[in-house]
């Protein structure tokens, strides 16, 4: 079984300042991959990064960065130099290798403020 | 542009109605499946189509009821649903399954139901 908490309901950053989003997960799987999407309000989910468990670097794709510290199981989500279009609905989510099941966390509702 | 299109965007319905979801994706993947999203609670898988074949269906009750026809679309047929039932329902498709590589999923824009 997999789990996914993500412990902030809400947060706010200032334009233009980093932010991090907290994920905590709990899996039995030895091999795994963990993702983080994004949710505005028009309802899409947009697929923002993606990290293995056995990758030895921590993923990064232009402003998101993924600090993934495997023995803490947390895969926690960086966004740097905010932007007002950021504003939105972040899911953290695992998928077991062999599985099809992504399990998604509550997410985080982050607001950025001009 | 997204690659998964879903219609409609929003759907009222009635409890003694019979409406269908549509979903349709343009990326060549093999495998697509439908979500539930209801507030406050974290995506719930329903059902699972990989090379048009359902592969898991997650304790959904009979009144959902998934047809794949072919890999590029997927419906969700309604009737008789209950007040409960309103949610977002998302789409979304992948290259595979099984495997962490390329199993993104990439997600359609939801129809939001509402049953009255």
């Amino acid at each position: 079984a997999q789990k996914i908490t993500q412990t902030q309901p809400g947060m706010f950053v200032q334009e233009k300042e980093a932010v991090t989003l907290d994920c905590t997960y709990d899996t039995s799987d030895p091999s795994y991959g963990l993702f983080w999407y994004k949710q505005p309000s028009s309802g899409e989910m947009i697929f923002l990064i993606y990290q293995g468990s056995y990758d030895q670097q921590n993923a990064t794709e232009g402003r998101y960065s993924l600090n993934f510290q495997k023995a803490r199981k947390s895969a926690n989500l960086v966004i740097s130099a905010s932007q007002l279009g950021d504003s939105a609905m972040y899911f953290c989510a695992t998928l077991g290798a062999g599985s099809y099941q992504l399990t998604f966390g509550k997410g985080t509702k982050l607001s950025v403020i001009p | 542009e997204t690659g998964v299109t879903q219609t409609p965007r929003h759907l009222v319905m009635g409890m003694t109605n019979k409406k269908s979801l549509k979903c349709e994706q343009h990326l060549g993947h093999n495998a697509m499946y439908w979500y539930k999203q209801s507030a406050k609670k974290p995506l719930e898988l329903m059902f699972v189509y990989n090379f048009k074949e359902q592969t898991e269906n997650n304790s959904v009750p009979s009144r959902f009821s998934p047809e794949c026809p072919n890999s590029s679309h997927l419906f969700l047929h309604l009737h008789t649903l209950q007040p409960e039932d309103s949610a977002l329902y998302l789409c979304a498709s992948s290259q595979s399954m099984g495997g962490l590589s390329g199993t993104e999923a990439f997600f359609g824009q939801g129809t939001r139901l509402t049953v009255v």
